[in-house]
């Protein structure tokens, strides 16, 4: 079974840019998450998904970040324009419904991204 | 606001050792607890869950934990060099639909 596919794997780009990251979840999960890890941090939840709905955007910082999980599938983070203390892996995770009381969750291999 | 705390470390134990990894949290409430191993460049991965007070072994990992404390616990024997990584300890968050994480705990194994 395929694991949480994420890319670009690295990304560097200059401070005001625009950047995407892309992911698809483990067949099956509907529960999508968007965690972003700073150095030496265990990793922060920044948007959680249930199908294609926004269930918990409250870390996301909105004027900058955005988001979408437009079919319920795979699931696009944004950030615009990018500062440099947004310098971090950002994390795709999914999980099986979390009706199902399962919180286990399962990383992507992330997506490294360096803000010069 | 629910908090997990760990000892940065790092944590350096001899090749064949016990490496003992701790995790305190806040909220009472909190019932289950996980542990995800790091390794430098990579993403988390699970190794444990631990719903019940008490012990729950996996080979050569044993996850302890203590309610009344507050207090969970990774122990791995006969550590390995390949063990050398960041463990993190993790619980549900108030509303149970995902997951803190604390900072992680850096353990060295040498050989």
């Amino acid at each position: 079974e395929a694991g949480v596919v994420q890319s670009p794997r690295y990304k560097i780009i200059e401070k005001k840019q625009p950047v995407a990251f892309w992911c698809n979840p483990i067949s099956g999960h509907n529960t999508l998450y968007w965690y972003r890890q700073n150095l030496g941090q265990g990793p922060e939840l920044l948007i959680r998904y249930e199908n294609e709905e926004a269930v918990d955007d409250s870390q996301l910082p909105k004027d900058r970040f955005s988001a979408e999980r437009l079919k319920g599938v795979d699931s696009t983070l944004k950030i615009q324009p990018a500062e440099l203390g947004d310098s971090a892996v950002y994390l795709c995770a999914s999980s099986p419904s979390t009706s199902s009381g399962g919180n286990t969750i399962y990383f992507g291999e992330g997506s490294w991204l360096t803000v010069v | 606001q629910k908090e997990v705390e760990q000892n940065s470390g790092p944590l350096s134990v001899p090749e064949g050792a016990i490496a003992s990894l701790n995790c305190t949290y806040s909220d009472r409430g909190s019932q289950s607890f996980f542990w995800y191993r790091q390794y430098s460049g990579k993403s988390p991965e699970l190794i444990m869950f631990i719903y019940s007070n008490g012990d729950k072994e996996d080979g050569r990992f044993t996850a302890q934990l203590n309610k009344a404390s507050q207090y969970v616990s990774l122990l791995i024997r006969d550590s390995q060099p390949s063990d050398s990584a960041t463990y993190l300890c993790a619980a549900p968050n108030q509303a149970g639909t995902a997951l803190i994480f604390g900072k992680g705990t850096t353990l060295s194994v040498s050989s």
